[in-house]
């Protein structure tokens, strides 16, 4: 079975600055994607940024962009330019490839951006 | 496009009630998910369709059952409400997208049992 750990419950950053969220997973599959959800107050659900296993080059949108180690089985995101708007839980994800699609979520952490 | 749409968007029920959480999507997907939020503990899937007409159970399914109506829908029920069965309940769906499934998200179900 796949796990996915986030050991950092609770981070924070001043606005403008640049932080970046750890996530580390634990599979036996080759072939899987990795994904980073932001869930803002709201409670809304919402896709930031995902990466495929087989490729090399890390996963960029705007602002974010991704460290994946797919050795170390490592997968980070980094947040540039951090924005009042990005305060919100972030939670990592697994899906394996071929599956039924079924996404693993770790525990999230949690982001304040201060003024 | 409203995207995942669910219903109601809060409840209150009593130990041993029954009801049942609505959701519907607009996108065509064929793959749809329900999921269970509960605080420090991430999401975690309850059941999922892959396409009209299946189910499967998923890592927390005890004391649910689902219904894939049709393509569009994907109903959660609870026969007997139990306070463990408090939380906020999330559907989804999922399409692949540049070789990638990725799953949207519903607004969310808060539930509460007393």
């Amino acid at each position: 079975a796949q796990t996915v750990t986030q050991s950092q419950p609770e981070m924070s950053v001043q606005e403008a600055e640049t932080v970046t969220l750890s996530c580390t997973y634990d599979t036996s599959e080759s072939n899987y994607y990795l994904f980073w959800y932001k869930q803002p107050p709201s409670r809304q659900m919402i896709l930031v940024i995902r990466q495929e296993a087989y490729k090399q080059q890390n996963a960029t949108e705007n602002r974010f962009s991704v460290n994946f180690q797919k050795a170390a089985k490592s997968f980070s995101l980094k947040i540039s330019d951090s924005q009042l708007g990005d305060t919100a839980m972030y939670f990592c994800a697994f899906m394996k490839q071929g599956g039924s699609e079924k996404l693993v979520f770790g525990k999230g952490m949690k982001l304040t951006v201060n003024p | 496009n409203a995207g995942v749409t669910q219903t109601p968007k809060f409840q209150v029920l009593k130990t041993g009630q029954s009801m049942t959480l609505q959701c519907a999507q607009d996108m065509n997907h064929n793959s749809m998910y329900w999921y269970r939020q509960d605080p420090g503990m991430g999401l975690r899937l309850i059941y999922y369709s892959a396409s009209e007409g299946t189910t499967d159970k998923g890592e927390v399914p005890n004391g649910y059952n689902v219904s894939r109506l049709n393509k569009r829908e994907f109903s959660l029920r609870l026969e007997s409400a139990a306070p463990s069965q408090t939380s906020v309940y999330f559907c989804a769906s999922s399409e692949r997208v540049a070789g990638t499934e990725t799953q949207y998200f519903g607004p969310g179900t808060r539930l509460l049992v007393l």
